[in-house]
This record gives structure tokens, C-alpha cells and sequence, in this order.
């Protein structure tokens, strides 16, 4: 069975500050997503992973994957308060069905 | 259009009830997926439906029957639920993985539903 573990499951981190977080997953897959949740809201999708090697940016985040060793991360440049959100990766196994990972939750402090 | 819309936005309801969730997307969209989420969790996968089909079925209670009437709606019929089942729940969809390079899914805002 794929097994999808992020880490930190919590994270607290100040303003200004940069951090990553990981995504581990114990089977091959060369396509992962990243999803950011609010409390109370649904999902929203931040960033499509495709190849080995890949790596997306956008405003403060930028997610990379490294499939041969079935990494991805998200990296947070300069926190701000608006990233306060739990942060899901997601691996696509093909079939139409995704393994998703444990979540981040995420607190950034002014 | 390119959002998934889901109703109601919050539903309680009693063991005893039935009631039915419903999901529209209009992206043309031919797999449409059902989770549940429990608080601080991650979604949970309960059915899949491909090309109006139903695909993937994870094993979830009987109280809950899926139905895909057509491509663009999708519902969950519930019936004699018992507490735990009290969550948050979300339709997705997507292209399809095997029409498409990726199969990134797009989710809808949540029913919340309390059972009492």
C-alpha cells in the first residue's frame, strides 16, 4: 500500500522566516500535486509536479520533486501571516485515484 | 466555468434520515470523485466515478450510495448515518487519466454534515 508522510505535521514558524516542508511517498510516481486548505474550506490547488526534477514557484512557495528519490518539497520564502493554512501533498498513482499525504498545518506569527 | 459547486453548504441530520448531497461541475470533466474529511485529516477517498461509472468503490457503508446521472452531476445519498459519520465532505473531478498528461482535481467547497 502507497504511503504518503509529510513532514513537519506542525509548523510554527515567525514572519520573515523560510522553511520547507517535506513529502515522502513509498512507491513510484513521476506526478504530484500540492493543495493548500483554510480551516473550514475546501481544497485549492497550488502546484501540478510532473517530471523528475521538476520545480514550480509561485509568490512565496516553490515546489520541487524528486522522483528517483520519491521527495517533493515545498519550500515558504519570507512567511507571511496569509500562508496560515495545512498544506497537503497529494501523489497521483494513476486509475484516477490520489494518495494523499498527512498535512502540514502551518502558523505563521507576526 | 471552471469550479466544481457542491450543496448544501451545511446539512444536520438525524439517524433516521435521508438526505443527498450534490455536486456540479461544468468542465467537462469525466471522472468525479467523493471524500470525506475529518477534522486535521486528509481527505479520504470514498468512490470514484469514471465516464459515468462507477470505478472505485473503497470499501465505504452501505448507508452511502453514490449516483452519476450524467457527466457534469454527481450525488451521495445518505441514509440511517450514525454519528461518526459526521464530516466534511468533497466532490472533485477531473479530466480523466486517460485523457489527459495529468489528472489534477479540482474540489468543490464541502457540505459539512452533523449527524445527531
Amino acid at each position: 500500500e502507497l504511503k504518503v508522510e509529510q513532514n513537519p505535521l506542525f509548523l510554527s514558524m515567525q514572519e520573515g522566516k523560510n522553511y520547507t516542508i517535506y513529502c515522502n511517498y513509498s512507491t513510484t510516481s513521476d506526478r504530484l500535486y500540492w493543495y493548500r486548505q483554510d480551516p473550514g474550506k475546501s481544497l485549492e490547488s497550488l502546484f501540478v509536479l510532473l517530471s523528475n526534477g521538476a520545480v514550480k514557484q509561485e509568490g512565496r512557495l516553490m515546489a520541487s520533486l524528486d522522483t528517483k528519490a520519491r521527495l517533493s518539497t515545498l519550500h515558504i520564502t519570507a512567511a507571511v501571516h496569509d500562508l496560515s493554512a495545512t498544506y497537503f501533498c497529494a501523489v497521483d498513482m494513476g486509475g484516477n485515484q490520489f494518495y494523499f499525504g498527512t498535512g502540514t498545518s502551518l502558523t505563521v506569527i507576526p | 466555468d471552471t469550479e466544481v459547486t457542491q450543496t448544501p453548504k451545511h446539512l444536520v441530520m438525524g439517524m433516521t434520515n435521508k438526505k443527498s448531497l450534490k455536486c456540479e461541475q461544468h468542465m467537462g470533466h469525466r471522472a468525479m470523485y467523493w471524500y470525506k474529511q475529518k477534522a486535521k485529516k486528509p481527505p479520504e477517498l470514498m468512490f470514484v466515478y469514471s465516464y459515468e461509472k462507477l470505478s472505485i468503490n473503497e470499501s465505504v457503508p452501505s448507508r452511502f450510495s453514490p449516483e452519476c446521472p450524467n457527466s457534469s452531476l454527481l450525488n451521495l445519498h445518505l441514509h440511517a448515518l450514525q454519528p461518526e459519520d459526521s464530516a466534511l465532505y468533497l466532490c472533485a473531478s477531473s479530466q480523466h487519466s486517460g485523457g489527459a498528461p495529468y489528472n489534477e482535481q479540482f474540489f468543490g467547497p464541502g457540505t459539512r454534515l452533523t449527524v445527531l
